[in-house]
């Protein structure tokens, strides 16, 4: 998964802190994803961007805010955490018409 | 609800054995992607098929698209140990810019 670099690894938070996750790819590309992964739900996505300085609403974009100021990162953002939040989190980035390339993951803990 | 269901949810087989999964979906989508994902990384793209009734294969899996691009099916002959891990199936929205997943199927193969 070089290429796709997603920061912290691990994470355990209480409910109601704040924290934002980091996601850098350096392979130039166009669109950037937000995934959150769940037993049993596969892949839900947050929120994604097509460019840099946009962003839009994926299936599941309640709690999080994200960022994207510089082509190469894409931030996800949570507010005031809570326990739902607990998940594995996925940064994925790729070109149009292009397949996706994923991160290695957030394990989030939300207590 | 899942836009699209995985079959089985967990499988559990000898190594030798033959397996068969299936992504079936009410939508139709213009093409389907089949990722496999280890523990502790993100899915790794297989193969994408984009033609209803078409038939890929890599080594001793084979992927198929359904005749009205409703469900697709990978099939592992021989089945090894390093096959072992959560294989998702996705398709685009219609813009293509999102995808959505599937449930996922995890595998193990026991030596």
């Amino acid at each position: 998964n070089a290429g796709v670099t997603q920061t912290p690894k691990f994470r355990v938070l209480k409910t109601g802190q704040s924290m934002t996750l980091l996601c850098a790819q350096d392979m130039n590309h166009e669109y950037m994803y937000w995934y959150r992964q769940d037993p049993g739900m596969g892949l839900r996505l947050i929120h994604y961007s097509v460019g840099e300085g946009t962003t839009a609403k994926g299936e599941v974009p309640d709690g999080y805010n994200v960022s994207r100021l510089k082509k190469q990162n894409f931030l996800l953002g949570l507010e005031s955490a809570a326990p739902s939040q607990t998940s594995v989190y996925f940064c994925a980035s790729r070109d149009p018409n292009q397949p996706q390339h994923f991160g290695d993951g957030t394990r989030l803990s939300i207590l | 609800t899942q836009l699209l269901e995985q079959s089985p949810q967990f499988l559990s087989i000898q190594e030798g054995e033959n397996l068969t999964v299936y992504c079936n979906s009410s939508s139709v989508f213009s093409s389907l992607q089949w990722y496999r994902q280890e523990p502790g990384e993100g899915p790794v793209l297989l193969v994408t098929v984009v033609t209803g009734g078409e038939v890929k294969k890599l080594k001793r899996l084979t992927f198929q698209f359904g005749d009205a691009r409703k469900d697709s099916s990978l099939h592992i002959t021989a089945a090894q140990p390093g096959d072992t891990g959560l294989y998702l199936c996705a398709g685009p929205t219609n813009t293509g810019n999102q995808f959505y997943f599937g449930t996922g199927t995890s595998l193990t193969v026991i030596p």
